[in-house]
This record gives C-alpha cells, sequence and structure tokens, in this order.
C-alpha cells in the first residue's frame, strides 16, 4: 500500500488563484520531504527540500515566493502555488525517506494541476 | 552537470518478449544508480540500485548491471508480463548530493500486450 499519500489527485483552477497540495507521510515521521515537478515528456526536476521545523531549501531557479513550502508536521508538507498561471500547469510529485534506507525515498502518486 | 539519459518511449512489446531499457549517465566521481518504476496510478518505487562499478541490481526478474566503462545502466528483463506495463525512470545520486538530490531520466513508458 502507499505510504506517502499526496491531496488532491488532481487539481483545475483560474490564473490568479493559490492552490495546495499536501503530502502525507503515512506510519512513518519524516523530518525531510522533497517536491518534484514533472513535465510532460521531460524528467522530474526537485523543486526543494521541505525541512520539519526550518524552512525550505529551494533548488536554483525555483521561485520560493511562488512555490510556497510548509514542513507544519513530522507527517505533513505543503506546497503552495500562488497566484497561479498556465505555466505552472504540471505534475507535482512530493517525495520522503525511507526509514533506516540509505539514500532511497517514498514518492506519492503525484498531484495534476491545471492552470486555465 | 550530472546527467541521465533514456531511451525515448513508449516500448510496447508482446509478453514473454525480452526487455532492455536504455540508460546511460554523466557525472563526476562515483555515483549510485536506480531504476524506478510508476504503475498507473501510483507513486514512483524503487525498482533496483546499484553503488558501485559492476555491481548488479535486481529485482522481480529485472537486472542492470552498472557499467562505469560504457557509463551505463541498462535495464534488461528475460520475460515480461502485462503486468509489468509501467513507465521506467533510471536516476543518479552523486555522494556529497542532498539526499534529495536524484536526478532522473525522462523515463520509458512501456506497454506489454498479451
Amino acid at each position: 500500500g502507499a505510504v506517502v499519500s499526496q491531496h488532491p489527485s488532481r487539481v483545475i483552477c483560474k490564473s490568479g488563484t493559490s492552490v495546495k497540495i499536501e503530502c502525507r507521510s503515512l506510519d512513518f515521521q519524516a523530518t525531510t520531504m522533497f517536491w518534484y515537478r514533472q513535465f510532460p515528456k521531460k524528467s522530474l526536476m526537485l523543486m526543494a527540500t521541505s525541512n520539519e521545523g526550518s524552512k525550505a531549501t529551494y533548488e536554483q531557479g525555483v521561485e520560493k515566493d511562488k512555490f510556497l513550502i510548509n514542513h507544519a508536521s513530522l507527517t505533513l508538507s505543503t506546497l503552495t502555488v500562488t497566484s497561479a498561471h498556465p505555466e505552472d500547469s504540471s505534475f507535482y510529485i512530493c517525495s520522503a525517506p525511507v526509514p533506516g534506507g540509505w539514500n532511497e525515498q517514498f514518492f506519492g502518486p503525484g498531484t495534476r494541476l491545471t492552470v486555465l | 552537470g550530472d546527467s541521465v539519459t533514456q531511451m525515448e518511449g513508449p516500448v510496447t512489446l508482446s509478453e514473454e518478449a525480452f526487455l532492455t531499457i536504455n540508460c546511460t549517465y554523466t557525472a563526476t566521481g562515483y555515483p549510485s544508480l536506480f531504476w524506478y518504476v510508476q504503475y498507473p496510478g501510483e507513486g514512483l518505487q524503487l525498482l533496483l540500485k546499484a553503488t558501485k562499478a559492476d555491481d548488479k541490481g535486481s529485482n522481480k526478474g529485472f537486472e542492470a548491471t552498472y557499467r562505469k566503462e560504457t557509463t551505463s545502466f541498462h535495464l534488461e528483463k528475460g520475460s515480461v508480463q502485462v503486468s509489468d506495463s509501467a513507465v521506467y525512470f533510471c536516476a543518479l545520486l552523486n555522494y556529497g548530493g542532498s539526499q534529495g538530490n536524484l536526478i532522473f531520466g525522462k523515463g520509458t513508458k512501456l506497454s506489454v500486450k498479451p
């Protein structure tokens, strides 16, 4: 069964609105979670590392004011796409390190965002 | 910078056919190499991994050997099943990078017909 969940799985919104995506670790704690973005027919690109109790670490070229990340608890990280535009339409995937695993991650099923 | 290149899909095979999905990488140092699989509607799952040259990762009948001389990590399976239909991602993680700094290929969609 899934060990990392994401909600919603699919969202359609109007341009200019904000959208929140939740990532939860199930039955284990994650002090760190990761957010990826996947464009059609392209690789997953790491956007940011979400840290419980401290600020997120963003990869180069990712706007931190655009993609707000909050690691609210040891089992929940949220990604908020603020003032969304059509170019933000994408597939967003989160992951969490496998407890005791070496450099392995559990991935969520992803969230398909479509901005009209 | 580090990168992963894998063969473009989609790949369509008949059941019991032999599968190869090519993956080559560019990296400094000694990265670890991974194959992830994404079944329809599910998250990525680790399929197999290799952490050093000449290591062979294997799982569920799939194999891949870490070839440093050719910078490759090709995925193979001798006899595919319909249930193997999924998207397969080759990825690397270089030592010294953050735990999240997996670098993925573009993914190869495999469809197996009965």
